[in-house]
């Protein structure tokens, strides 16, 4: 089974307009951690936004939200009022266990595109 | 703090060359992991390095090597390069452990094979 699933290839927004992008998860760990990451045309991963398994709030970056339903196993990325800028792909990565290094489960990425 | 840095940035070889790729992490950051991106399979975890260990290991052939120094800088090998070893190579750096979860990525070697 697929450790993180991002179910939209593409999305488009309006400029200023919010948007979710999806990301479900599935792990039978207790603690891990969910991650979403932009990777723009030039190919870095920029970090947005960190949720702890057991966070009890959602995490919040500036104009980043990770709306966290445990229950449900996802971390759904909120983006408020949309750049132009914010044109790019993004993965939701997970990593799983407490201390145990740097490998992260990613998902296939979801390509979003802010329409001026 | 300067980022992850990875040389070279791009990179053409021939089928049968072996290749050496660079990761300096960011200052103070003791663990160090590989990524390979392709169009196909998207992002997929080949080792991770801490304190010159190697600590985790993904399903790739014993091609795919990597160490890493007393400075925390690593390197990763590949050796026979195939056609299919064209990828996005991405390394990132993460502290682990101290408060600070998200690992920082470079911007990648773009491995071209022909």
């Amino acid at each position: 089974a697929q450790k993180i699933t991002q179910t939209q290839p593409g999305m488009f927004v309006q400029e200023k307009e919010a948007v979710t992008l999806d990301c479900t998860y599935d792990t039978s760990d207790p603690s891990y951690g969910l991650f979403w990451y932009k990777q723009p045309s030039s190919g870095e991963m920029i970090f947005l936004i960190y949720q702890g398994s057991y966070d009890q709030q959602n995490a919040t970056e500036g104009r980043y939200s990770l709306n966290f339903q445990k229950a449900r196993k996802s971390a759904n990325l909120v983006i408020s009022a949309s750049q132009l800028g914010d044109s790019a792909m993004y993965f939701c990565a997970m990593r799983e266990g407490h201390d145990t290094g740097n490998q992260f489960y990613f998902g296939t990425g979801t390509s979003l595109t802010v329409i001026p | 703090k300067a980022g992850v840095t990875q040389t070279p940035r791009y990179l053409i070889k021939t089928r049968g060359q072996q290749v050496t790729l660079s990761c300096s992490p960011i200052s103070g950051h003791r663990s160090v992991s590989w990524y390979q991106q392709t169009p196909g399979q998207g992002l997929q975890f080949l080792f991770e390095y801490f304190s010159e260990t190697q600590r985790n290991k993904g399903n790739f052939p014993g091609r795919f090597s990597g160490r890493q120094f007393s400075n925390s800088r690593s390197e990763m090998n590949v050796s026979t390069l195939e056609l299919g070893d064209s990828a996005l190579y991405l390394c990132a750096s993460s502290q682990v452990g101290q408060g600070e979860p998200e690992a920082f990525f470079g911007q990648g070697t773009r491995l071209t094979v022909v």
